[in-house]
């Protein structure tokens, strides 16, 4: 069964700070997704990475940075957070072609 | 534009009850469709894609390339069944979705 862990839950973070939010699947696939989930807007894409080192950006990339050193590991960064990013976040992963797999999420306020 | 529009915020229906969830595409091209649902306090999981042609947990979907849609149906709503649905696309040579606003549906006993 394929497993995307996100590090953190539930996060509490302050205006202005730099957050990073961490996601690592266990079923070595290529693609991996960071969406931001809010009620009425539905699932929006923030960032992908289709192998490592590489990204591309989703349809709202402004105030958010990603990472992707090794190919298990795809890392949100948040580099001066602000109240319109409080959220829920959802990493995701895929083999190509294939349907994508969900963390549980990590609900993230900016105070 | 490519879109995926889901009309209803919330369906409530009781048990027993047939189930219809919209969903209606905007997309140039041959896109792929899934549906995706979260139930309470669960992740997001894929319940089924239009290639596959499966019926998971009852549900069906057919893709409808003349009128754009990909309505969720199911005949009999069971109380499980209550949860956040997100239909979502795919286009061609990408693994990137485009997802739907939801629809909650909720089934009363």
């Amino acid at each position: 069964d394929v497993k995307v862990t996100q590090s953190s839950r539930y996060l509490v973070k302050r205006t202005g700070e730099k957050v990073f939010l961490e996601c690592v699947q266990d079923m070595d696939h290529e693609n991996m997704f960071w969406y931001r989930q809010d009620p009425g807007l539905g699932l929006r894409l923030i960032y992908f990475s289709y192998d490592v080192k590489m990204k591309e950006k989703g349809d709202i990339p402004e105030g958010y940075s990603v990472s992707r050193e090794k190919k298990e590991r795809f890392s949100l960064i948040l580099e001066s957070a602000s109240t319109n990013q409080t959220s829920m976040y959802l990493c995701a992963s895929s083999r190509g072609g294939g349907p994508q797999h969900f963390g549980d999420g990590t609900r993230l306020s900016i105070l | 534009a490519q879109r995926v529009t889901q009309p209803e915020k919330l369906l409530s229906v009781f048990k027993g009850a047939p189930v219809e969830l919209k969903c209606n595409y905007s997309y140039s091209g041959s896109p792929e469709l899934f549906w995706y649902v979260q139930y309470s306090r669960q992740r997001l999981q894929l319940l089924l894609r239009h290639i596959s042609r499966e019926s998971i947990k009852g549900f069906t979907a057919d893709l409808n390339k003349g009128e754009t849609s990909f309505h969720l149906k199911k005949p009999f709503a069971q109380e499980e069944d209550s949860a956040m649905y997100y239909c979502a696309l795919s286009g061609y040579n990408t693994d990137k979705l485009i997802f739907g606003t939801g629809t909650r549906l909720q089934v009363f006993p």
